[in-house]
């Protein structure tokens, strides 16, 4: 079945700090690729996605490419800020009938510290 | 546009009882997924729904269900609560066009479910 791992954390930064979490997949065919922000009680706010290999994802200065080759979709930030502090939870989404669902990676808790 | 919309908010039962959530999607939107998010399981798919039929169901025993309604509004039923229930549960909407998975789901606020 499908799965997706991403490191877990906690992340620590400083405030303008350059941000990776690193997100891999396994998946049959051609999933599409999601990274969704939860911030303390609130649902799950999509930040940004990619349909296809090699595609760029960004929003809000985040970014994430679809890789193919190596299975992956890292998400990066160059410049930290304190309201980035959240849990990003990578995720993708089959594109075999039946398998429509959302799969999540456990969630990476980020702490900016100013 | 609205955002998709959860109701209640906070719930607490006894172990034995039963739930209704409820969840109104985004204007338009015609497929709904629901999904338990508990701090040792993570998030995990319950159920969707497209067109007042279930489309797809997750590894969860019968005693959770679900249903939509002809205006693509939904509501998830948990009977015979568990201490293990106890979760945040998760609606989302999506379009649903053209098969789906390149569609983006957009997810409500959740309900706080707590089963003492």
């Amino acid at each position: 079945g499908n799965s997706v791992t991403q490191m877990e954390g906690p992340v620590t930064l400083s405030e303008e700090a350059f941000l990776t979490i690193n997100c891999t997949y396994t998946a049959t065919g051609y999933p599409s690729l999601f990274w969704y922000v939860q911030y303390p009680g609130e649902g799950l706010q999509l930040l940004l996605k990619a349909t296809k290999a090699d595609d760029k994802g960004s929003n809000k200065g985040f970014e994430a490419t679809y890789r193919k080759e190596t299975t992956s979709f890292h998400l990066e930030k160059g410049s930290v800020q304190v309201s980035d502090s959240a849990v990003y939870f990578c995720a993708l989404r089959g594109s075999g009938a039946g398998s429509y669902q959302l799969t999540f990676g456990k969630g990476t808790k980020l702490s900016v510290i100013p | 546009k609205a955002g998709v919309t959860q109701t209640p908010r906070y719930l607490i039962k006894t172990r034995g009882q039963q739930v209704t959530l409820s969840c109104s999607p985004i204007s338009g939107h015609r497929s709904v997924s629901w999904y338990q998010q508990t701090p040792g399981q993570g998030l995990q798919f319950l159920f969707e729904y497209f067109s007042e039929t279930q489309r797809n169901k997750g590894n969860f025993p019968g005693r959770f269900s679900g249903r939509q309604f002809s205006n693509s509004r939904s509501e998830m039923n948990v009977s015979t609560l568990e201490l293990g229930d106890s979760a945040l549960y998760l609606c989302a909407s999506s379009l649903a066009e053209g098969g789906g998975y390149t569609d983006t789901q957009y997810f409500g606020p959740g309900t706080r479910l707590t089963v003492l």
